[in-house]
């Protein structure tokens, strides 16, 4: 089944600074990724996603950006603030009944992100 | 519109124990999902019901079961809770699957086994 690797586990930057968080994936027929972030306590949420027929998206302060080949998908934040600070999320999705997530979206581990003031 | 409504929000239970936890959606969504989020191991799907009247394992479904009761609500049912099930219970939905759509999660439910 499908295998999502994401790092770091933890980022520290500081206030203004750029972060990048990375994940690798394995199944080649994956074609949608998105990202969610989850603030401390609450729930997850969608916050940018990228499919196969791009290379790269942006909104705002985020871009995702996407290498089939390599098989792997990154998050950017630009500029960031201590709104910022979350855990993030990356998933791939899979052939349904591959195992992992079984309809089809499997997560990674998360990035702990820490914006410094 | 609550989106996606989910209760407990904190349970404790002993060894042995049954709840069910419940989960309800206003958005009209055909898919409805049950993970777990232990620390260190991400969203782990339990089970899935991508249509009312069918409902199918995720990764980790031993130990629990689900029913899809009507189209805007989605159970999870320990029938003999173990301590490795301490875990928060999040219920999600999307209108069309996960693998090609946004999810809507709920709040979470925090569940402590002793």
């Amino acid at each position: 089944g499908e295998n999502v690797e994401q790092h770091p586990s933890t980022l520290s930057v500081q206030e203004g600074d750029s972060a990048v968080i990375k994940c690798t994936y394995s199944d080649s027929a994956s074609n949608y990724f998105p990202w969610y972030k989850q603030e401390l306590g609450k729930r997850p949420q969608l916050i940018i996603d990228i499919r196969s027929n791009v290379g790269e998206k942006k909104d705002q302060r985020i871009a995702v950006t996407l290498n089939k080949t390599a098989k792997h998908f990154s998050l950017h934040i630009t500029e960031t603030q201590p709104e910022d600070s979350a855990v993030y999320f990356c998933a791939a999705s899979s052939r349904s009944g591959s195992g992992g997530g079984a309809d089809g979206l499997t997560f990674g581990k998360g990035t702990h992100l820490i914006i410094q003031p | 519109n609550a989106g996606v409504t989910q209760t407990p929000k904190f349970q404790v239970l002993k060894t042995g124990q049954s709840m069910t936890l419940q989960c309800a959606q206003d958005m009209n969504h055909n898919s409805m999902y049950w993970y777990r989020q232990d620390p260190g191991m991400g969203l782990r799907l339990i089970y899935y019901s991508a249509s009312e009247g069918t409902t199918d394992k995720g990764e980790v479904p031993n130990g629990y079961n689900v029913s899809r009761l009507n189209k805007r609500e989605f159970s999870l049912r320990l029938e003999s809770a173990a301590p490795s099930q301490t875990s928060v219970y999040f219920c999600a939905s999307s209108e069309v699957r996960a693998n090609t759509g946004e999810l809507f999660f709920g709040e979470g439910s925090r569940l402590t086994v002793l």
